[in-house]
């Protein structure tokens, strides 16, 4: 267990809807990063957030937003889903020592699974 | 622009026979290099990383990596793999300017252990 949680576990919506996957860091990790898995992209980077702050920003469409609120917890929000929005979201989180070390290790949470129908 | 290479998508090795994941980086400035590990159905956990000092990185479950600054390579190594070692494997690097964490991941190997 890595003490990052995700909820829901699994996610099944259809085109066009909005749905909201939900983190929780370990306890004292400042930093909180999102990534989504897929089958033909693999593990892309899509956000990470520090202190509440945007910090950097990979792969993510305009479709998709995030934020992390005053308690350090953090929400991936993706709108007008697609049939290829379907894949495994993972969170994950470090200390963040020195506002965002690059040597941090990520603890990776179990993931969401969003399926679009 | 960082980049990431792992050359094999799947590796099948016996039981007790030793494993080489492969792994080659590319990067204009200076690297941390990470192995992660998926087992079936969880998130990533970090095997090991090289920040610096040694070039020769020891890991958890026996797994070891060696950093190649001159071939840009990070191999994952085990000299006799279980079964219980079945998993996908994430080679991944880190740059960035100072304060910030931008991490590439390889596509990932799948190591099959055979009994």
């Amino acid at each position: 267990d890595s003490g990052v949680t995700q909820t829901p576990k699994h996610l099944i919506t259809a085109t066009g809807q909005r749905v909201t996957l939900r983190c929780s860091p370990r306890s004292g990790d400042l930093s909180v990063y999102w990534y989504q898995q897929s089958l033909d992209q693999g593990l892309q980077f899509l956000i990470q957030y520090y202190n509440g702050e945007e910090r950097a920003k990979g792969n993510i469409l305009e479709r998709f937003s995030a934020q992390q609120f005053p308690d350090l917890h953090s929400e991936l929000n993706l709108s007008s889903l697609e049939l290829g929005d379907s894949a495994l979201y993972f969170c994950a989180s470090s200390p963040g020592l020195a506002g965002g070390a690059w040597g941090d290790t990520q603890y990776f949470g179990p993931g969401t699974r969003l399926t679009v129908l | 622009a960082q980049s990431v290479t792992q050359l094999d998508s799947q590796v099948p090795v016996f039981e007790e026979a030793p494993v080489e994941l492969r792994c080659n980086y590319s990067s204009s400035v200076s690297v941390y290099l990470f192995w992660y590990v998926q087992y079936p159905n969880q998130g990533l956990q970090l095997l090991l990383k090289y920040l610096s000092g040694s070039t020769l990185v020891k890991g958890i479950n026996g797994f070891e990596a060696e950093f190649n600054k001159s071939q840009t390579s990070f191999h994952l190594r085990k000299p006799s793999v279980h079964i219980s070692d079945t998993a996908e494997y994430f080679c991944a690097v880190s740059e960035g300017p100072g304060g910030y964490q931008k991490v590439t991941f390889g596509i990932g190997t799948k190591l099959q252990v055979i009994p």
